[in-house]
């Protein structure tokens, strides 16, 4: 079975620009999630969708960032503009169903690199 | 606010060492437990998790974690270390309540052959 795979593995970009991150889920996956790494510090949450929904947004840092799913398989993360604290590691999760014990499944993430 | 704290930002062992990587939380309400792992150039992937029952949960590659409810710990152990465990150690809790994971920093342990 496939992972999560993500896509692209590093983008390096200058401040102002638009960069589209994308996950795939794994197959049968209705959840899935953003978190990403600034700077070394902690993982956080940025949202969840189930199927195409956004079921908590709670986590984006602004509305610079913009998170699809059409269609309820992939999904994508656009940055536009781009700011130079926005540099980090992104990475996405799937779980096959929300709750108790249902497991994220994460992939290797994007670098992002805002010059 | 919910949060996770790692106590060592980067641990150095050699082999055969013990090691014990210490992890708290503050949230009142019941959480799940997990300590992901990510080795060098690969994914995050999950060391260990505690939903219930035992508090000791064993997890893959020898490592283990107790979960002490009243102290809001959930310290990660190994009696014996090897240098393929280089890694970076993230503890992460899931309020029950919530479908979002919440990360500590992340503890850089290397091994020195």
């Amino acid at each position: 079975e496939a992972g999560v795979t993500q896509f692209p593995s590093h983008s390096v970009i200058e401040k102002g620009q638009t960069v589209t991150l994308r996950c795939d889920p794994i197959s049968g996956h209705d959840n899935l999630y953003w978190y990403r790494r600034v700077m070394g510090k902690e993982i956080k949450f940025l949202l969840h969708f189930v199927k195409e929904s956004k079921q908590d947004e709670s986590g984006m840092p602004n509305n610079r960032f913009l998170a699809e799913r059409t269609g309820g398989t992939y999904s994508t993360l656009k940055v536009q503009p781009a700011e130079l604290e926005d540099s980090g590691v992104y990475f996405c999760a799937s779980s096959l169903r929300q709750g108790w014990y249902n497991e994220q499944f994460f992939g290797p993430g994007t670098r992002l690199t805002v010059l | 606010a919910q949060s996770v704290s790692q106590h060592n930002h980067h641990v150095i062992l050699s082999e055969a060492a013990s090691l014990e990587l210490g992890c708290n939380y503050s949230y009142g309400g019941t959480v799940n437990l997990f300590w992901y792992v990510q080795y060098p150039g690969q994914h995050l992937q999950l060391l260990l998790k505690y939903f219930s029952g035992d508090p000791l949960v064993k997890g893959i590659k020898g490592f283990e974690a107790e979960f002490i409810k009243s102290k809001f710990s959930f310290n990660l152990r190994k009696p014996s270390v090897q240098w393929s465990d280089t890694a970076e150690y993230f503890c992460a809790v899931k309020p029950s309540s919530a479908s979002k994971i919440i990360f500590g920093s992340g503890t850089r342990l290397s091994i020195r052959p």
